[in-house]
């Protein structure tokens, strides 16, 4: 079963702006993992957030965590036809097991 | 480049035939995971070792086992295949533990390009 749930499903942008990526997940966890792909090759990590951190920045990337709220955010600001994608987000639980979301299709259009 | 190397890159077979997939992780990582990929089931995490040790299971079927060798390497093993189990096959690694209170223990995953199975 999926513990993260991705919102939405896809979305599509033009060049230069920012794109907004959810997540949502049901128990409590270690940390939570921002991961991209691109068509038919292996997942990337982009971010890792730990439970205890609210916010964290990477370059264009900036992720939010709420714990209460059992949310994520990830936003990638200024976007370029580079960041088409599908973005994970991906939840550590105790054991070490990393569970990931449906994802969200990114598409940026230059 | 990940430093993941999984092999081979496509593989076609029939169904129930047995086939092997294999996994060298990113030097200096000793655990290694298996997440199938396919467009129903989304990214299911398989298993996962630790320096020859299984560490944590997931939705990994019996007629599935996997074993993580002295050098570390990885082997998954898919038998009586069936039509199903044709999906993206990842293989990832990391230097997380899996143990809890392990410094470790939050580290992001290390992913190979995986090997495409296709089951006729």
């Amino acid at each position: 079963s999926q513990q993260g749930e991705e919102d939405p499903q896809a979305l599509s942008i033009q060049e230069g702006e920012n794109a907004t990526m959810n997540c949502s997940y049901k128990t409590s966890i270690n940390n939570l993992q921002w991961y991209r792909q691109n068509s038919g090759r292996g997942l990337v990590h982009l971010i890792l957030i730990r439970s205890n951190e609210r916010e964290k920045h990477s370059g264009r990337l900036r992720v939010t965590l709420d714990t209460s709220k059992k949310s994520s955010s990830l936003l990638i600001t200024a976007s370029r036809a580079a960041d088409t994608a599908s973005y994970f987000c991906a939840t550590e639980r105790t054991g070490g097991k990393l569970i990931f979301g449906q994802g969200t299709e990114l598409s940026v259009k230059p | 480049d990940s430093g993941v190397t999984q092999t081979p890159k496509h593989l076609i077979t029939a169904t129930g035939q047995r086939v092997t997939l294999r996994c060298s992780p990113r030097s200096g990582d000793l655990s290694v995971y298996w997440y199938q990929q396919s467009l129903d089931q989304g990214l299911q995490f398989l298993i996962q070792y630790y320096n020859g040790e299984e560490r944590a299971k997931g939705n990994i079927l019996e007629r599935f086992s996997a074993q993580q060798f002295p050098d570390l390497h990885s082997e998954l093993n898919l038998s009586s295949l069936e039509l199903g189990d044709s999906a993206l096959y990842f293989c990832a690694s990391s230097v997380a533990t899996g143990a809890v209170g392990d410094s470790s223990y939050n580290s992001p995953l290390h992913f190979g390009n995986g090997t495409r199975l296709t089951v006729t």
